[in-house]
């Protein structure tokens, strides 16, 4: 059983960053892909970017590259999601999930709030 | 960009109603579908991928159909645990969601 863990509810000004973690419990974390979600307030799902640890590089959606990094800790079995250059409109709850190879995320973490605000 | 649109954006039904929800995708996504449950303040709950098949645990009142660029999510007989957000996913290229389609009573 896996089970995702985040970091807790941040405010930033903007032109700031922002650092998110996500701390995995249960088996092969290294081979395991971890996706990162985030959903502003009244908003849908959009997607971020995703890892595989034991790989290392992150592999972002286009509208994001240059804005989002993630990397992966395989010691403490925890990932990490930075995000840069804030504004207001990065306000939202930022999830990750355990994305598998059929494309479907199973396991997600509790979601973790980014406020960004002046 | 992929685009998927979801229809409607709001429905309104009771407990019983068979309930379904229409995801059109901007192009062929094959069998690249997945759907979502989400309730206020939860992270989303996986109900089907690969665009029929339920995920451990989801009652089998939930089904998905479709292929292409045509997909949809029925739930045979509505339940109060069932109001929700729902959303559908595509990944066929890059991963990208529908806007969500509100069950309310």
């Amino acid at each position: 059983q896996v089970q995702l863990v985040q970091s807790g509810a941040e405010v930033r000004r903007p032109g700031s960053s922002v650092k998110v973690s996500c701390q995995f419990s249960g088996d092969n974390f290294s081979g395991t892909t971890i996706a990162w979600v985030r959903q502003a307030p009244g908003q849908g799902l959009q997607w971020l970017g995703r890892i595989i640890p034991i790989i290392g590089a992150g592999n972002y959606v286009q509208k994001f590259q240059g804005k989002v990094t993630i990397n992966a800790d395989e010691s403490t079995r925890t990932v990490y999601m930075d995000l840069r250059s804030l504004k207001s409109d990065d306000t939202a709850v930022y999830y990750c999930a355990t994305l598998r190879e059929s494309g479907y995320l199973d396991y997600w973490g509790q979601g973790t709030l980014v406020t960004v605000s002046s | 960009d992929i685009q998927m649109t979801q229809s409607p954006s709001t429905l309104s039904a009771s407990a019983g109603d068979r309930v379904t929800i229409t995801c059109r995708a901007s192009q062929n996504i094959g069998s690249w579908l997945v759907w979502y449950q989400q309730k206020p303040g939860k992270a989303p709950n996986l109900l089907i991928y690969k665009v029929s098949t339920l995920q451990n645990g989801v009652p089998s009142r939930f089904s998905g159909s479709g292929s292409g660029t045509e997909f949809t999510l029925t739930i045979s007989s509505l339940q109060p645990d069932d109001f929700a957000t729902y959303y559908c996913q595509q990944y066929h290229t890059d991963w990208t969601f529908g806007q969500g389609t509100k069950v309310e009573i």
